[in-house]
């Protein structure tokens, strides 16, 4: 079957790090995509993954092992504004979208 | 122009009436999507276009009906709907649903059936 698994809550303190992990399983795989989405808004595109390593943009960099299903989303330097839930998709051999329930993560002054 | 647009934001309908979301982008994206998200879940696929064409329909039930005038502009027509569907409606595009392919949400309509 096909499955995402990430942490449901994580709290972070502002100015601080924060990484979130995500576990995947789908049928075939094309690729890695973390998503933002803030409460009652639509998600917005951070990042993509389809070779393992890490990619650094600014603030976020995301990281992926194909051998190991792994992914996570690092946050640098955390502002208020970074409380969101945080979504990790894997793109299956259709290319379709398999979404995990979202990370929703708290920041604290 | 980066964005998608979806209109209504919000709407409010009985399990009688009929509607239609509407969504336009003029990215020259080849490929459109309806989800639908219930709160604190993930957007589900509903139904995906790649050239203007239905090529994903994800065991929706037929009192949803999606349609692609053009390469632009995608509609979901609504009828006989029923209060578990209150939901928020996203429609996202991408460039031809293949590989790379980040997609570009719109804002979404808010769905509540009475």
């Amino acid at each position: 079957g096909q499955n995402i698994d990430q942490p449901t809550e994580m709290t972070a303190t502002e100015g601080a790090i924060v990484q979130i992990n995500c576990t995947y399983q789908t049928s075939g795989f094309n690729g890695l995509f973390w998503y933002q989405q803030h409460a009652g808004e639509a998600p917005t595109f951070l990042s993509y993954n389809v070779l393992d390593g890490l990619e650094e943009k600014g603030r976020f960099s995301s990281f992926l092992s194909r051998s190991k299903g792994y992914s996570y989303l690092l946050l640098k330097e955390l502002q208020m504004k970074d409380s969101a839930s945080y979504l990790c998709a894997g793109a299956d051999s259709n290319y379709q979208l398999i979404w995990g329930a979202g990370t929703k993560l708290i920041i604290k002054p | 122009d980066t964005e998608v647009t979806q209109t209504p934001k919000h709407l409010v309908m009985g399990m009688t009436n009929k509607k239609s979301l509407k969504c336009e982008q003029h990215m020259g994206h080849r490929a459109m999507y309806w989800y639908k998200q219930k709160a604190k879940k993930p957007p589900e696929l509903m139904f995906v276009y790649s050239y203007e064409k239905l090529s994903i329909n994800e065991s929706v039930p037929s009192r949803f009906s999606p349609e692609c005038p053009n390469s632009s502009l995608l509609n979901l027509h609504l009828h006989a709907l029923q209060p578990e569907d209150s939901a928020l409606y996203l429609c996202a595009s991408s460039q031809d649903g293949g590989v790379y392919n980040e997609q570009f949400f719109g804002p979404g309509t808010r769905l509540t059936v009475l």
